[in-house]
């Protein structure tokens, strides 16, 4: 049970913004969120995290509704390099000892 | 740093063999995990580690064994191979509850006959 909703797939054209929706309705209170990616014939890549407020770092931004029972994983710019499988992730930790538990996904593709 | 390594990189085997899969890393990390990803899926946790000689079921734990003697490597044994394990395992580790980022190897393809 992945307990978050994801799209499908997305497209995007490179150098525009793309936003990543996820829905975690089941949210609890000490869990966070994740974002991981996978590129083609590689491991998952971490790509941001955050608990309540909005977050940013030098890949993404991550903004998180103020009843946490969404989130959206935003690229500022997508590139070619930016098409791969992106992974939203509810992670229970103190109980659940910090494992991530993986859906399906939503496979962006960016177009030149 | 080397990060996250796995040996071996691909693998075939019958059914009812054995093998062990290694996972490495040089980040001093408390917590290991091994995924098994099937086409088209997410990954899916099958045991996992909160530190040296501790082990833990994960979501799909049957037909594998785990083991964590030492605190940079965590091994994943397969006794008697079965098509249906046939997959591509990653590895992956964090530094701790508080630091959840996790880092993950290259991953192993397996396949069984």
């Amino acid at each position: 049970d992945a307990k978050t909703t994801q799209p499908n797939s997305m497209e995007s054209n490179e150098e525009e913004p793309v936003h990543l929706p996820c829905n975690h309705s089941t949210i609890s209170g000490t869990d966070y969120i994740h974002w991981y990616r996978q590129l083609p014939s590689q491991g998952p890549e971490y790509v941001i995290h955050g608990l309540t407020s909005n977050v940013n770092n030098r890949m993404a931004s991550l903004a998180i509704a103020e009843d946490r029972k969404s989130s959206t994983l935003i690229l500022h710019r997508a590139t070619l390099r930016d098409a791969a499988v992106y992974y939203c992730i509810r992670g229970g930790y103190g109980g659940s000892q910090g494992n991530l538990i993986f859906g399906k996904g939503t496979k962006l593709s960016v177009k030149p | 740093n080397a990060g996250v390594t796995q040996t071996p990189k691909f693998r075939v085997l019958k059914t009812g063999q054995s093998m062990t899969l290694l996972c490495a890393q040089d980040m001093n990390h408390e917590y290991m995990y091994w995924y098994r990803q099937d086409p088209g899926m997410g990954l899916r946790l099958i045991h996992y580690s909160v530190g040296e000689g501790t082990t833990a079921k994960g979501e799909v734990p049957d037909g594998y064994n785990v083991s964590r003697l030492k605190k940079q490597n965590f091994l994943l044994g397969l006794e008697s191979a079965a098509p249906s394990q046939t997959s591509v395992y990653f590895c992956a580790s964090s530094y701790s509850v508080s630091n959840p980022q996790s880092n993950f190897g290259p991953g192993t393809r397996l396949t069984v006959l």
